[in-house]
């Protein structure tokens, strides 16, 4: 059984767009993450919810907003897509906040932005 | 804040030698310093993890060790195999801190 899922596996989308990613695990957790994945490999941590209640929230461009219907699910959504948000984007999950605790990561969204 | 240096960034080793990557962390309060390896168009994957009131772990072809004093821990991989071949990524964390800080990540390669 997939454990934490996103959809979809590969978004190709035009500048000024508007786009979603969702996410959802069947684990349990209690709390959820967004990464972005450069072209560099470099992992940032964008947001992260607490059953549903926004925890962590980097340095991000106020066009990317989190939503968290419930606490297995976690939606990412970009308004007015730009080139530089080309990326891959996990989403995680673990079983309570925290830094000392393994986050079980999902198999990526890759975007590109054209 | 947090801060997590890996290297070197990337790595080249003969199959069967061992595979040495090295990070060290700026928080002192860090107690919890997991190992993530991250195979071609995969995800991350934990491989191995290590506590702050241990010094040494090892799962059978892997190690890590920690020294607490010089805030530096590294990951061994011995006897490397084609299959080793990824990108391992370093982080710490600590309890009371709501996220864990990844390092930039090495790129390993296993020539055979």
């Amino acid at each position: 059984d997939t454990a934490v899922s996103q959809t979809p596996k590969y978004l190709v989308t035009q500048m000024g767009n508007d786009k979603s990613i969702k996410c959802e695990q069947n684990l349990g957790h209690d709390t959820m993450y967004w990464y972005k994945q450069d072209s560099k490999k470099f992992l940032k941590i964008m947001f992260s919810y607490n059953n549903k209640e926004l925890i962590i929230n980097e340095t991000v461009p106020n066009r990317f907003s989190p939503k968290s219907p419930d606490k297995a699910h976690l939606n990412l959504h970009i308004n007015s897509l730009e080139l530089g948000d080309s990326a891959v984007y996990f989403c995680a999950s673990s079983q309570k906040a925290g830094g000392v605790v393994e986050q079980y990561f999902g198999p990526g969204t890759r975007l590109t932005v054209t | 804040g947090e801060n997590v240096e890996q290297h070197p960034s990337t790595l080249s080793v003969q199959e069967g030698d061992s595979a040495v990557i090295k990070c060290t962390y700026s928080d002192s309060a860090s107690n919890y310093f997991p190992w993530y390896k991250q195979e071609l168009g995969k995800r991350p994957q934990l491989i191995i993890d290590i506590r702050s009131n241990v010094g040494e772990k090892k799962d059978q072809r892997i190690a890590v060790t920690l020294n607490k004093t010089a805030k530096h821990f590294s990951l061994h991989i011995t006897e490397t195999q084609p299959e080793d071949s990824a990108v391992y990524f370093c982080a710490a964390g600590y309890s009371s801190a709501s996220k864990i800080i990844f390092g930039s990540g090495t790129r390993l390669s296993i020539r055979p």
